[in-house]
């Protein structure tokens, strides 16, 4: 099994411009997870999809950000205008058992995304 | 609100030495623990977890104990490795949702040849 797949793996862009984050889950995952690491505020969950439909986007900092997952094999996250405190590691998790009580969840290799 | 904590320290250890890596949880609600390993630019991977109901488990070289009174969790590597250089995360799912991790800030470990 290749893992989650995230593309691109570095992004830099100006202010103002729009950023979109690609995510492959693992085949026969039905939860997926976006999540962002900083420095200051560690790992983050931004949303949550379980069966393609988002459970919990509490996370989304603001509407800036956007994700859609529009068929079991891949995500999108969108952040429309970026601005530089956007910068920030953004993963992508998938898990087989999103609905119970064991929430392993597999990472991908992340996005580093930088705003300038 | 309550979270996982860790002050982000570092721990340096020499190759074959064993390893103890500590977490303080506060959520006192949380009844299912995950020990993740992240090495430079890439994912979190997962180690080995433990649910309240045990007070340790063990894997391969690696042991977890939780101390649910004192609300700390730790992490034991046996015989550390310079591949065992990494950051280190506990995650704590509080039962509130079936879902939603909660990561500490992480703790490096360094192994020294």
């Amino acid at each position: 099994d290749a893992g989650v797949i995230q593309s691109p793996r570095h992004e830099v862009t100006e202010m103002g411009q729009e950023v979109t984050l690609r995510c492959k889950p693992i085949s026969g995952h039905n939860s997926l997870f976006w999540y962002r690491q900083t420095m200051m505020r560690g790992l983050e969950l931004l949303i949550y999809f379980n069966n393609n439909v988002p459970i919990d986007d509490s996370g989304m900092p603001e509407d800036r950000f956007s994700a859609k997952m529009p068929n079991a094999s891949f995500s999108t996250l969108k952040i429309q205008p970026s601005e530089p405190r956007d910068s920030a590691v953004y993963f992508c998790a998938s898990s087989p058992r999103g609905g119970g009580r064991n929430t392993e969840a597999f990472f991908g290799q992340g996005t580093r995304l930088t705003v300038v | 609100g309550e979270s996982v904590g860790l002050h982000l320290p570092t721990l340096s250890v020499q190759e074959g030495d064993n390893s103890i890596i500590n977490c303080a949880y506060s959520n006192s609600a949380s009844d299912y623990f995950i020990w993740y390993k992240q090495e430079s630019g890439k994912g979190p991977q997962f180690i080995i977890d433990i649910r309240s109901n045990m007070d340790k488990r063990q894997g391969q070289r690696v042991t977890v104990l939780l101390n649910k009174t004192v609300k700390h969790l730790s992490l034991q590597i046996a015989a550390t490795q310079p591949g065992d250089s990494a950051v280190y995360f506990c995650a704590e799912n509080s039962g509130g949702s079936n879902y939603k991790l909660t990561f500490g800030k992480g703790t490096l470990l360094t192994v020294n040849p």
